[in-house]
């Protein structure tokens, strides 16, 4: 597609309520990075792929925090039994070279 | 742990003035700095970027001024218009974590008519 695609553009979940955000990237682009953007702050990493390998999660703050990409094309970041402070915007980027990254528009997820 | 401060928080600049953003990294292993900007309701885009083997880029009303012994790059936005008022972003990235950028907090920048 032209751009990176983000679904759902919002999500409302109540606490303990799982969720999964979907990461539609740049066709052909290799590398597929998650980024979490809290409220009038700097998007913080969370994990990166490149193909269909998970290369670095370091940046999952919990083990409730789960991203695949099983094919190498369309990503999922699954959060379960979401708190209030998962409430942020998730921002998906994809690359052909790991530099220069295309953004989505971002999923904000509120949890009341 | 903030790897890469930016200041200021926000900037009001007058049309056709010159916005100047700023920031400093502690990590000298890195060696790719980008700045973006973020409109609300999207996505960062990629405006400019830069390494440290030179000391200024500019692109269009875009430059940046890098300083690779004071561990500081600014972004300055020349002629500005009412159409760069956003939030911008300074980040930076090692050579071995390409993948992961470390991003500043931020600044909010108004440009007045």
């Amino acid at each position: 597609g032209a751009g990176v695609s983000q679904s759902p553009r919002y999500k409302v979940a109540k606490r303990g309520q799982d969720v999964a955000l979907r990461c539609d990237p740049i066709s052909g682009h290799v590398s597929l990075f998650w980024y979490q953007q809290a409220l009038g702050q700097g998007p913080e990493f969370l994990t990166y792929f490149q193909n269909e390998a998970q290369l670095d999660k370091s940046g999952l703050p919990s083990d409730r925090f789960f991203a695949e990409r099983p094919e190498g094309s369309v990503s999922t970041l699954k959060i379960q039994r979401t708190q209030q402070e998962d409430s942020a915007v998730y921002l998906c980027a994809s690359s052909r070279t790991g530099y220069g990254y295309t953004f989505g528009s971002g999923t904000r997820l509120t949890v009341v | 742990q903030q790897q890469v401060k930016q200041s200021p928080q926000s900037l009001i600049v007058q049309k056709g003035g010159i916005s100047i953003i700023n920031c400093a990294y502690e990590n000298t292993a890195f060696d790719y700095f980008p700045w973006y900007q973020q409109f609300p309701g999207k996505g960062p885009a990629l405006l400019i970027a830069i390494r440290p083997d030179v000391s200024e880029k500019k692109e269009g009303r875009f430059t940046i001024s890098f300083n690779k012994s004071a561990k500081q790059f600014s972004l300055h936005i020349m002629d500005s218009q009412p159409g760069d008022s956003a939030t911008y972003f300074c980040a930076a990235s090692t050579k071995e974590g390409a993948q992961k950028l470390v991003f500043g907090q931020g600044t909010r920048l108004t440009i007045n008519p």
